[in-house]
């Protein structure tokens, strides 16, 4: 079985400020690691994904994050903020055989201020 | 079409009550997934279709909770007798069935149910 842990359900940040947002997993098996991205209104969308390779993914609105498996996390980070980014962002991991079966963590609400 | 369609997009009924879900997949997508938002939950997975079989139910909280997928497309969450914690946003995604985990799945907006 695999969890995941958002640890800050809330992060407010000025605009273009940096910003981090955690994410720590358990599974007893291999798997691909995911964030998506809910904005007010809007379904989710992927932001970006991890499979295999390079332990760094980058999506192309400026995040990226970083696979350690030592730590079983995959931070979500971004170096500078736009009012734009204010949304709920779920990390989430599947099994890496079989179906896409995803565990969400709980969300972390980021909230960018002028 | 161009995205996963939901319907309805909000839908208030009584306790007791059994309210049908729609969901309408990306054309060509054989994997179909629902899953829950509700508050202090996060997101649930219910259930995983593949064709029109369900290989993983594993996720439906109960037995009056049921779904089916016809002609590898449409599919319907059906919720007998509703509970007020039955109370979520209900979503659907559909993915290009690989076999691999790693393909991405795309969501609709959700169907906001309230029981009352």
């Amino acid at each position: 079985a695999q969890s995941v842990t958002q640890l800050d359900s809330q992060v407010p940040v000025f605009e273009e400020a940096p910003v981090e947002l955690r994410c720590n997993y358990s599974s007893s098996v291999s798997v691909y690691l995911f964030w998506y991205v809910q904005y007010p209104n809007q379904g989710l969308q992927l932001l970006l994904k991890y499979l295999s390779g390079s332990t760094l993914v980058e999506s192309i609105n400026g995040f990226e994050a970083e696979f350690n498996k030592s730590q079983t996390s995959f931070h979500l980070r971004k170096p500078s903020v736009h009012i734009s980014d204010t949304a709920e962002y779920f990390c989430a991991v599947s099994p890496n055989t079989g179906f896409q079966k995803l565990v969400f963590g709980t969300g972390t609400r980021l909230l960018v201020s002028p | 079409g161009a995205g996963v369609s939901q319907s309805p997009s909000n839908k208030v009924t009584e306790k007791g009550k059994d309210v049908e879900l729609r969901c309408d997949p990306i054309s060509g997508h054989t994997a179909l997934y629902w899953y829950r938002q509700s508050l202090g939950q996060g997101l649930e997975f219910l259930i995983y279709f593949q064709g029109n079989s369900a290989p993983d139910k594993s996720g439906l909280p109960s037995d009056r909770f049921s779904a089916e997928r016809t002609g590898g497309s449409v599919s319907t969450l059906t919720i007998q007798r509703t509970q007020q914690e039955d109370s979520a946003v209900y979503l659907c995604a559909s993915s290009l069935a690989l076999g691999d985990g790693g393909t991405e799945a795309f969501f609709g907006q959700g169907t906001r149910l309230t029981v009352v």
